[in-house]
């Protein structure tokens, strides 16, 4: 496995344009988070899966802003009428909650850098 | 609201000096873990803490979680250039929900 997969690694679109990320967490993980991280800052937690079902979802989470996981494996995160406030790296995480024991880790994929002109 | 706050947000020092990064919550944490990120790239995780009062180490990186798990800290000694980075810190609060991140503490280390 080669990871969690993001693409595309950067985007530029125009304000009003929609835009869609993909994530491809690794393979036997459950879950899938999307993050939001504006520079200089910490990620900023959006929405989760676990298996094809959205658990939870941030107040940041706009009207504007989709995300699904149709069947469990790949997510899509989708951006309606971009803002220039909507400006930031979008990175996409993946865990399990299989792990007996010890709490587990997210692993990140490399984020998607979107800038809205 | 759960609030985690690093400190300091900024720490420029020369390569073989010491250094302590704070994360501090007034929640009780279930669990916290330490990233770091290199720009452009997402975050990387270093450690998970579970027990109050533990203690792991990483090379020369240590890493410690208060005994009331409301605050955690690390330590890197004799710093490197290869240590500079975004270093974040992130707690559960409940079992099973996300991670909440801190503000981050970038550290530059110059030769």
């Amino acid at each position: 496995d080669t990871g969690v997969s993001q693409d595309p690694r950067h985007k530029i679109t125009k304000r009003g344009q929609n835009v869609t990320f993909r994530c491809d967490p690794i393979s036997e993980h459950n879950r899938l988070y999307w993050y939001r991280q504006t520079l200089g800052q910490g990620p900023e937690f959006l929405t989760y899966f676990q298996n094809e079902a959205q658990l939870e979802k941030s107040r940041l989470l706009s009207d504007r802003f989709s995300a699904e996981r149709p069947k469990g494996s790949f997510s899509t995160l989708e951006i309606q009428r971009t803002e220039q406030g909507d400006s930031a790296m979008y990175l996409c995480a993946s865990s399990s909650n299989r792990r007996i024991g010890s709490p587990y880790g997210y692993t990140f994929g490399s984020g998607t850098r979107l800038t809205v002109v | 609201t759960q609030l985690l706050e690093q400190s300091p947000q900024f720490l420029s020092i020369q390569e073989g000096e010491n250094l302590t990064v704070y994360c501090n919550s007034s929640s009780v944490f279930s669990s916290l873990q330490w990233y770091r990120q290199e720009p452009g790239e997402g975050p990387v995780l270093l450690v998970t803490v579970v027990t109050g009062g533990e203690v792991k180490k990483l090379k020369r990186l240590t890493f410690q979680f208060g005994d009331a798990r409301k605050d955690s800290s690390l330590h890197i000694t004799a710093a490197q250039p290869g240590d500079t980075g975004l270093y974040l810190c992130a707690g559960v609060w409940n079992a099973g929900n996300m991670l909440t991140f801190g503000g981050g503490t970038r550290l530059m280390v110059k030769p």
